[in-house]
């Protein structure tokens, strides 16, 4: 079936530093979702990429999908204390929706 | 609307109890996840509904574990019996179609003893 592979498990970075994380999919993707969770919340959506090769960008979070629509990343800028917490990328095959593992970014001040 | 709603918030039981979930999804929509999410395992798909039917329950761990949607506002999961590597906290999500977002609902945070 479907497995979605998110790395990195955890990220460290010093506040203002960039982050990156990477998702990749088995078999070719319908869309793929980001989601944020913070610590002791639930996953809140993020954005949702569709077309191959899509780019997109909200304030310091920039989100591409890749042109064989198997992979996708999510890539911070400067990041601040706010941006902590897990973050998930899903995606469509058929109907369902499987998560990766996620990545935990902490931020020191 | 209120968003998805999950009750209990925290259920803490005996190994061994019955334990039911409870989720309200959002209205008008058609479709209803229910998700496992553990330090080891992160979040695992449990069952999926659309439009009230169980379409994809292969995530379901074992018989233990059963789910159900009587109807477009109400879902539960159950497991019987409970056991302590069931520990986790538990979310249900909704979404309107297959192309949209995921609502998650605060989740139901089990601990079996």
């Amino acid at each position: 079936g479907q497995q979605v592979m998110q790395i990195p498990q955890y990220q460290h970075v010093q506040e203002g530093e960039d982050f990156t994380t990477y998702c990749n999919s088995s078999t070719t993707l319908s869309n793929i979702q980001w989601y944020k969770q913070r610590p002791g919340g639930h996953p809140v959506f993020l954005i949702q990429l569709v077309k191959s090769g899509e780019v997109k960008k909200q304030k310091r979070l920039t989100f591409q999908f890749g042109e064989a629509k198997k992979n996708s990343s999510l890539h911070i800028t400067a990041t601040q204390t706010t941006d902590v917490g897990t973050y998930f990328c899903a995606g469509r095959n058929n109907n369902d929706m499987r998560f990766g593992a996620g990545t935990r970014l902490t931020v020191k001040p | 609307d209120a968003g998805v709603i999950q009750s209990p918030r925290h259920e803490v039981t005996e190994m061994g109890q019955e334990v039911t979930l409870r989720c309200k999804p959002i209205s008008g929509h058609d479709y209803l996840f229910w998700y496992r999410q553990t330090m080891m395992r992160g979040l695992e798909l449990l069952i999926y509904f659309n439009n009230n039917v169980p379409i994809d329950d292969s995530g379901m761990p074992e018989d233990r574990f059963s789910a159900k949607m009587p109807n477009a506002s109400f879902s539960t999961l159950k497991i019987q019996p409970s056991e302590p590597r069931d520990s986790a906290v538990y979310f249900c999500a909704s979404r309107r179609t297959v192309n949209t977002e995921a609502f998650f609902g605060q989740g139901t945070r089990l601990t079996v003893v």
